[in-house]
This record gives C-alpha cells, structure tokens and sequence, in this order.
C-alpha cells in the first residue's frame, strides 16, 4: 500500500517547454486535489477532482490543466511553463469529501 | 486576502515542554479545522482535527482547542519530543456552492531543542 505517488521528484523546464506531472494513490480514494507551495504562501489548490470524471478549479488554476484519468490516477499539465510556476508541487486524496487529505511527497519544479 | 492565518512563522521550545501553535481564521461558515505535519522533502501528514461544533479534540500528547468566538485555534503538544520538529499547517475546511474546500495557513516551524 504506496498511498499517494508522485512522478517526477525533481523536474527543470526551459520557460515554454510543457510537462506532465503524474499522481496515483491506491487507497480508493473519490477525491484527489492539486496544490503548489512557494515560500511563504502556505499550500494553495490548483485544481481538484470530487470524483472520477469531475475536474473544477481552485485558487490558482491559470497556466494549469488536469486529467482525472481513472479513479486512481490525477495528472497536472503545465502547457507553456513560466517562471511564476517555480514551485513544489503536491497531489492529495481524500476518501470522502472533507475527510482529511493524504498527500504525495511532492514535485519539486524549477522553470528556468 | 488570507482567511487562515499563521501569525509564527517559526517557534522553538525545550524538549519536554508544551510546544503551542496558533492559527487564527476570518470565516465563521468553516466546518472542520485540520492540522498538518510536513518534513522536509515529504508531504504533509495529517495530525488532528475538531469539527466547529466541538471546543476542544485530543490524541495522545495533541490536544486542539478552538474558541469560535475569537476565531482562534491551536495545537498543544505534550510532551514535545525532538522527532516533533516540522512545519506545522493548520488548514480549514468550508461546504460551498456544493463542494468542500480545504484553506491552508502559511505553516509555522516547530524546532524542538534536544
């Protein structure tokens, strides 16, 4: 039982240059969730998935899409990657709405 | 605008004793209140949490107060042990527009001096 993974760990972009960042939990969990954190802002949500087949945006959504794949599986994409997108990047689950979050070990990305 | 808020950025307490952690909040409409556990390189780990009807939750040496009237909470933690230097979240949960939020605060690292 892995709970929530990450791929990668360590990401460098070229300003422009697009990626996709992977996340995959194993505990059935309905709801999974995108956040970035930068020094100093606390964690802030990017996007989130009440359920499989359901995406909406949270506080930070611009310069971000997400693919809610299967119910396991919760993928960011950075399309055009800014400077501004230099952060650490988690995915969560949760079990039910509101239950408490299980996040991933985080996606440190540097956009140069 | 920051509906939770951190107002310690960062607290240092002898092994042994009480470590106190403050979080301080806009919205009276939140549901639940969370606190988070977060080593560097790892994601944060949840710790304890109290529903807004309740004043006070405990778990083991974690004991979460919250007073609504001054839209306050904090984490109390006895006795503080050195493995309990991290950064500490607390977070806020709110039901709107059909959909549960969760709002974090800005963190406060604890250093617990051996």
């Amino acid at each position: 039982n892995a709970g929530v993974t990450q791929t990668p760990k360590f990401q460098v972009l070229k300003t422009g240059q697009s990626m996709t960042l992977q996340c995959a939990q194993d505990m059935n969990h309905n709801s999974m969730y995108w956040y970035r954190q930068d020094p100093g802002m606390g964690l802030r949500l990017i996007y989130y998935s009440a359920s499989e087949g359901t995406t909406d945006k949270g506080e930070v959504p611009n310069g971000y899409n997400v693919s809610r794949l299967n119910k396991r599986e919760f993928s960011l994409r950075l399309e055009s990657a800014a400077p501004s997108q230099t952060s650490v990047y988690f995915c969560a689950s949760s079990g039910r709405q509101g239950g408490e979050q299980y996040f991933g070990p985080g996606t440190r990305l540097t956009v140069t | 605008d920051q509906q939770v808020k951190q107002n310690s950025p960062s607290l240092s307490v002898q092994e042994g004793r009480i470590s106190i952690l403050n979080c301080d909040y806009t919205n009276s409409m939140f549901d639940y209140f969370l606190w988070y556990k977060k080593y560097p390189a790892e994601g944060p780990t949840f710790l304890i949490s109290i529903s807004s009807i309740k004043d006070k939750n405990e778990d083991g040496r974690f004991t979460v107060f919250l007073n609504k009237s001054a839209k306050h909470l904090s984490l109390h933690i006895v006795p503080s042990q050195p493995g309990d230097s991290a950064v500490y979240f607390c977070a806020a949960l709110t039901y709107t527009s059909g959909t549960y939020k969760y709002i974090f605060g800005t963190g406060t690292r604890l250093k617990v001096l051996a």
